[in-house]
């Protein structure tokens, strides 16, 4: 099956810096999407990108599908940003989302 | 719309008690998956359907695992019988269901939390 890598595993940051996060896959996706897992436990969709660039507010992802990798951009970070972001991609030929390991971010007052 | 719905949100049972999990999916989606999240193997599919039917379930752990989709409004995951190491959070997901390489977002809901003593 196809491999999902997602750097760093751990990110610390204090109140309004920027962070880049970074998902690499090992094969052609149809589907790709960024979660953002809260303390509470809830998968919150971010973005659905499997190329291009989209922006949401202060988030913004950049997949290079050629390239096999995609970027989550978070500018001037807030403590609620705080919790795991999951990279998913869908693979040809499967429907379902094969999940990156995550990047626990941590954003201090 | 009021997203995926999943009861019970939290879960404690005994080891060799039957555990049902139940999901709602969003209203009009042909697409529902379950998944399952724990610290050593993360977020995992262990099934989907697909109008109702079937498509994948290579994922389901062994014969103690059994999902239905009786209609397209309700799933159910079984799991007969727990075992300690079941305990996890497991996820609703559903989409649209568009047809594969078309783009096809999915939805979580907030997960059952299963603790198996």
């Amino acid at each position: 099956g196809i491999q999902v890598e997602q750097s760093p595993p751990d990110l610390i940051l204090q109140e309004g810096a920027n962070s880049t996060l970074r998902c690499n896959f090992s094969d052609s996706v149809n589907n790709l999407q960024w979660f953002h897992q809260n303390p509470w436990g809830q998968l919150i969709n971010l973005f659905y990108i499997p190329s291009g660039t989209k922006q949401n507010g202060r988030l913004s992802a950049t997949t290079v599908a050629t390239e096999r990798y995609s970027l989550l951009y978070i500018s001037s970070s807030q403590t609620t940003d705080s919790g795991v972001y999951f990279c998913a991609v869908e693979y040809t030929g499967r429907r379902a989302l094969t999940f990156g390991s995550g990047t626990r971010l941590q954003v201090q007052p | 719309d009021a997203g995926v719905i999943q009861s019970p949100r939290h879960e404690v049972t005994e080891m060799g008690q039957e555990v049902t999990l139940r999901c709602k999916p969003i209203s009009g989606h042909n697409s529902l998956f379950w998944y399952r999240q724990t610290m050593m193997r993360g977020l995992e599919l262990l099934i989907y359907f697909n109008n109702n039917v079937p498509i994948d379930d290579s994922g389901m752990p062994e014969d103690r695992f059994s999902a239905k989709m009786p209609n397209a409004s309700f799933s159910t995951l079984k799991i007969q019988p727990s075992e300690p190491r079941d305990s996890a959070v497991y996820f609703c997901a559903s989409s649209r269901g568009r047809r594969l390489g078309s783009p096809d977002t999915q939805y979580f809901g907030p997960g059952t939390r299963l603790t198996v003593l």
